[in-house]
């Protein structure tokens, strides 16, 4: 069954530092997006994307964050200077069409630590 | 504004029995899905069911059904005969259908241990 994948599993930075989230979302999926899980809390939707824009973006989604589909398989998501309260687990996820009664399917996740 | 609510922090069963996990939702949007997903110890999210707010019947995949009170505004998971891998937080969320590519809005999720 084709599946959405996410590298790295884990990844620990330094604050202030740039991180790049990858993932290969499923192939004929058309819809991505990024969730992201600080440990023991609910997920939160950061953004999502479609035909090379976004297409809704959450208040956490600040001038911090970017996302990028930089050819036909990757999206990334880029958080330019890490801060403490960035360690959470990050979700991506893919869907086939954008309507509401689509299931989004989500990657295992990148458990990001910011030291 | 749109809310989902799981109110049991956590549930215990045993082998074979089926369990509840509760669900309430708050929307003024007149087309919106429920999902259920899973999410075991090792951290990934797995998607379970899926019931449409149009949809007459009530989903069902196996051994997940989806107990959908559209009035009541609940939209509650039934696991049945439970297994010992089911043991995992489980998350209701909700989509809204005022754009494409929507967010999904999750619950805060409910601990389910299964015993032998």
């Amino acid at each position: 069954e084709p599946e959405v994948t996410q590298t790295p599993s884990h990844q620990v930075t330094q604050m202030g530092q740039e991180v790049i989230l990858r993932c290969v979302p499923i192939s004929n999926h058309l819809y991505f997006y990024w969730y992201r899980q600080i440990l023991g809390q609910k997920v939160e939707f950061l953004v999502s994307f479609y035909n090379n824009e976004i297409s809704e973006k959450s208040e956490i989604f600040d001038d911090q964050f970017s996302v990028e589909r930089p050819d036909g398989s990757n999206f990334t998501l880029k958080i330019r200077s890490t801060k403490l309260e960035d360690s959470a687990m990050y979700f991506c996820a893919s869907s086939e069409a954008g309507a509401y009664n689509q299931p989004q399917h989500f990657g295992d996740g990148t458990r990001l630590s910011i030291l | 504004a749109q809310k989902i609510t799981q109110t049991q922090p956590g549930m215990f069963v045993q082998e074979k029995e089926a369990v509840t996990l509760d669900c309430t939702y708050d929307t003024s949007d007149p087309s919106y899905g429920l999902f259920w997903y899973k999410q075991p110890s090792s951290g990934e999210m797995i998607f379970l069911i899926y019931q449409g707010s149009y949809d007459q019947q009530n989903a069902t995949e196996g051994r997940y059904s989806l107990n959908f009170q559209k009035a009541r505004k609940s939209a509650n998971l039934v696991i049945s005969a439970s297994q010992l891998g089911d043991s995992a937080m489980y998350f209701c969320a909700m989509s809204r259908s005022n754009q494409a590519g929507t967010a999904l809005i999750f619950g805060k999720g409910t601990t389910l241990s299964v015993s032998s």
